[in-house]
């Protein structure tokens, strides 16, 4: 059974940083490309950054380039978000998910929750 | 940037009914779109693929149709674990991926 689990939300200050983790198992981490997509509280699924299987390719939201860093650590099955300067607009639910094959998000971890406030 | 736009914001259906579910894109993006489903402090769920494949373990009573710039999710005899929000997801130009805002599908 595939499992992803989300860790490292908290409550941080404007301009503070923040690390999350995913750690991955039930499949082969190391043959998967994967998302972090968050959700603002009340509002909807908002893709953030993605990441290729070894690491070759990474992309991110206009939101959040310069600023928030993805990366995967594939010995240790695990999924990383560096949050760096932070604002009120970061907060939000974030998931890290599994691409298929094909491009669709198949499967989603269950989220941990970024809260930007003074 | 590929723009998805979800109609009706919130549907109202029965019990039993049959609820359908709008998506439009902003220019085509062939039959790449998913849907999932997230019920209320949950992770969203995987439904359909390819606009019309059902995912492994999705029931029957969901379908999914169209292509290019037109798609509908399609929930018959609706049981009450189906009232929740429903995203569509467009992964045929990316980045950046893009998702509709969403419908809330409630009991009427």
């Amino acid at each position: 059974e595939v499992q992803l689990v989300e860790s490292g939300g908290g409550l941080v200050k404007p301009g503070g940083s923040l690390r999350l983790s995913c750690e991955a198992s039930g499949f082969t981490f190391s043959s998967y490309n994967m998302n972090w997509v968050r959700q603002a509280p009340g509002k909807g699924l908002e893709w953030v950054s993605s990441i290729s299987a070894s690491s070759t390719y990474i992309y991110y939201a206009d939101s959040v380039k310069g600023r928030l860093t993805i990366s995967r650590d594939n010995a240790k099955k695990s999924l990383y978000l560096q949050m760096n300067s932070l604002r009120a607009e970061d907060t939000a639910v974030y998931f890290c998910a599994r691409v298929s094959g094909y491009g669709y998000f198949d499967d989603w971890g269950q989220g941990t929750l970024v809260t930007v406030s003074s | 940037e590929i723009v998805m736009t979800q109609s009706p914001a919130t549907l109202s259906v029965s019990p039993g009914e049959t609820a359908t579910l709008s998506c439009r894109a902003s220019q085509s993006v062939s039959s790449n779109v998913a849907w999932y489903q997230q019920e209320p402090g949950q992770a969203p769920r995987l439904l359909i693929y390819g606009a019309s494949t059902r995912a492994t373990g999705i029931p029957a009573r969901f379908s999914g149709s169209g292509s290019r710039t037109e798609f509908t999710l399609t929930i018959s005899s609706l049981q009450s674990e189906d009232f929740a929000i429903y995203y569509c997801q467009q992964y045929n130009n990316w980045p950046p991926y893009t998702f509709g805002q969403g419908t809330k599908l409630e009991i009427k």
